[in-house]
């Protein structure tokens, strides 16, 4: 199975709403990051949390992380029509020189207007 | 801004020809990953490169060949494609370790073959 797994596949919310996603993870990481994908795009780097840190915030965007029980949780306030997405966790398991990171299979997000 | 970008947004091919998939970056970023992205599957690793001329074997580099001649320029190559390569195939590169481990994605490239 995949290193990061993200729970739920899909999630529909109201606009206003907060929503939540959560990723488990195998092994010991580095850092572990969050990323946007809207329909048919590339992805997007929201906000990267290091093994060391426990809660990080960007805007509207609230990230813990739990090393103990290895997983991560991504929560988008009062949520927009505009964050319709997938969002994919990714963990940084390199040593050295090369950030190879390891990505989840996705949360999509859909928020109704 | 750092920009990625990717030689075709669409592409279809035929079974059994050689495909060409360019990724060229402006920010004289060290670390280049090709990906593939199928639905259910997340995004798989198929090839990265560290610099010029090195390449490093991904998790599913079969039937995939890779080129860094330039810095800015990676390109993924399908030496005889076959229809379970039909994929959206992705490029990212990155600055060489230290904190900025952030990925910048290119728009990504959807490849139908037939």
């Amino acid at each position: 199975s995949q290193q990061g797994e993200e729970d739920p596949q899909a999630l529909s919310i109201q606009e206003g709403e907060n929503a939540t996603m959560n990723c488990s993870y195998k092994t010991s990481i580095n850092n572990l990051q969050w990323y946007r994908q809207n329909s048919g795009r590339g992805l997007v780097h929201l906000i990267l949390i290091r093994s060391n840190e426990r809660e990080k915030h960007s805007g509207r965007l609230r990230v813990t992380l739990d090393t103990s029980k290895k997983s991560s949780s991504l929560l988008i306030t009062a949520s927009r029509a505009a964050d319709t997405a997938s969002y994919f966790c990714a963990t940084d398991v390199g040593g050295g020189a090369t950030n190879k990171l390891i990505f989840g299979t996705g949360t999509l997000l859909a928020v109704q207007p | 801004d750092v920009k990625v970008t990717q030689s075709s947004r669409y592409l279809v091919k035929r079974t059994g020809e050689k495909v060409f998939l360019e990724c060229v970056q402006d920010m004289d970023h060290e670390n280049m990953f090709w990906y593939r992205q199928d639905p259910g599957l997340g995004l798989r690793l198929i090839y990265f490169s560290y610099d010029v001329k090195m390449k490093e074997k991904g998790d599913i580099p079969e039937g995939y060949s890779v080129s860094r001649e330039k810095k800015e320029r990676f390109s993924l190559i399908l030496e005889s494609a076959s229809t379970n390569q039909t994929s959206m195939y992705l490029c990212a590169s990155t600055p060489l370790g230290g904190a900025q481990e952030t990925q910048y994605f290119g728009p990504g490239t959807r490849l139908l073959v037939l």
